[in-house]
């Protein structure tokens, strides 16, 4: 079935540092790719959606020169959180979408941030 | 806006049967997911309804009343490996998933 790799599970940076969080979708093409953050015991919040070869598309209230969105290729998304803040530690995760998964939607594995 | 609402948490006994809820309002509609949640997990796909009515699978079933912006979940025979968050996710006419903020259920002996 059709698998979405995330990349790192687990990252710890210092305030003020950039980090780059890769989705690939390893055996279909994601012509979609939603990037969603999660906080302790709360639901996944969408923050932008992205096609390849697009801008991403950003929801209201995520500042999107904070969060970098690249869809470069149909397979492969990255999210890259620039001067990474503590309030930036939270659980990443993308899923990807396309006509190759009937349009359901395949999940990453999640990121989880810690920014000290 | 996009409003999906269920009850934030859940207990239950093992062995029996329970129903979560599901209400929605959004801006166009084309299906709803459920999804189960393991702290520190993915979410894993449970069931998919577009058209009114049950879908079983197994142990899960999830029901769909349009008309009503309805769903529920419901989860038979519980086992404790059943103790997850389950997540509501309705599908709008951009293609995004918009997630309810998820239902913690706890299974006890």
């Amino acid at each position: 079935g059709a698998v979405v790799s995330q990349h790192p599970s687990r990252v710890i940076c210092k305030s003020g540092t950039s980090v780059k969080i890769e989705c690939r979708s390893l055996d279909f093409q994601a012509t979609t790719m939603f990037w969603y953050r999660q906080f302790p015991k709360q639901s996944l919040m969408l923050m932008a959606t992205s096609n390849e070869g697009s801008k991403a598309t950003y929801e209201q209230g995520v500042e999107k020169d904070k969060f970098l969105i690249n869809h470069a290729s149909l397979t492969l998304s990255t999210l890259t959180v620039t001067s990474a803040h503590p309030e930036d530690s939270s659980f990443y995760i993308c899923s990807a979408s396309s006509p190759s998964n009937n349009y359901g939607y395949t999940f990453g594995s999640g990121t989880r941030l810690t920014v000290v | 806006g996009q409003n999906i609402d269920q009850p934030t948490e859940m207990t239950a006994t093992e062995g029996a049967i329970v129903q979560i809820n599901c209400t929605y309002q959004t801006s166009g509609f084309n299906g709803l997911f459920w999804y189960q949640q393991h702290a520190g997990e993915a979410p894993t796909f449970l069931s998919y309804n577009v058209l009114d009515g049950l879908e079983e699978k197994g142990r899960f079933s999830s029901f769909l009343s349009r008309s009503k912006g309805y769903s529920y979940l419901l989860l038979k025979e519980l086992q404790m490996k059943d103790s997850a968050s389950y997540l509501c996710a309705v599908r709008v006419s951009t293609g995004k998933l918009i997630f309810g903020q998820g239902t913690t259920l706890q299974v006890k002996p």
